[in-house]
């Protein structure tokens, strides 16, 4: 199975800051890499797609990188709305694994 | 628009089993596969399984093959999850997922809650 390790666990960040979220696949898994924003008791919503591909309706200041089998989720200029559990997950061979989650919260 | 509308919340004896619907509009529901993911209380996601629901193929994770079936009705564009010999392990909320790489739309979530 491919491990996603996911770092870090939690993050307090400022208004205005940038945060980066990032994802270590134990292997090759391509551009088949995905993030997701959880609030409470609501289910995950998509952000980015194939490692870097804003999903519609995404403000412009999430953004996705790769370097390798490492995978970044950047959030520019933090927003309180942007408070939430974020997930990476790779989707490029079964079974499908996310990430432990990160949670990020605003100071 | 795409819509994933779950059954309402369930209460499962050990050892019975419950079964969650997951009624798909929007789209042409044979195009895109159907994940289902499970999220234990206060823990992260986990990836059940897929079906695809124009041949009815299914794929496992190796840990829910015994507890999981996934089934699919395209006369009604419903998904189905049966989860058998409950224990409390199972106690969690279930979310739908489409997809045809990534997941673009998700279910509101069910929750299933094991007890006697």
């Amino acid at each position: 199975d491919i491990q996603m390790t996911q770092s870090p666990a939690s993050l307090s960040a400022s208004l205005e800051e940038i945060v980066t979220i990032t994802c270590q696949a134990s292997q090759d898994i391509g551009n088949y890499l995905s993030w997701y924003q959880q609030k409470p008791g609501k289910s995950p919503q998509l952000l980015i797609h194939s490692a870097t591909s804003l999903a519609d309706g995404v403000p412009s200041r999430f953004s996705g990188s790769r370097s390798g089998t490492q995978y970044s989720l950047k959030i520019n200029r933090l927003q309180v709305e942007d408070t939430g559990i974020y997930y990476c997950l790779q989707h490029y061979s079964a079974p499908l694994t996310f990430g432990s989650g990160t949670k990020l919260e605003i100071k | 628009e795409v819509q994933l509308q779950q059954s309402g919340p369930e209460v499962g004896r050990p050892g019975s089993s419950v079964k969650i619907s997951c009624k798909a509009s929007g789209y042409t529901f044979t195009d895109y596969v159907m994940n289902w993911v499970k999220q234990s209380p206060g823990q992260g996601l986990e990836w059940i399984g897929w079906i695809d629901p124009e041949y009815g193929s299914t794929d496992y994770a190796e840990k829910f093959k015994k507890k999981a079936t996934l089934t699919a009705d395209t006369s009604s564009n419903t998904a189905y999850i049966q989860l058998s010999s409950l224990t409390s392990e199972d106690t969690a909320t279930y979310f739908c997922a489409r997809s045809g790489w990534y997941f673009d739309f998700w279910g509101p979530g069910t929750m299933v809650t094991v007890s006697s």
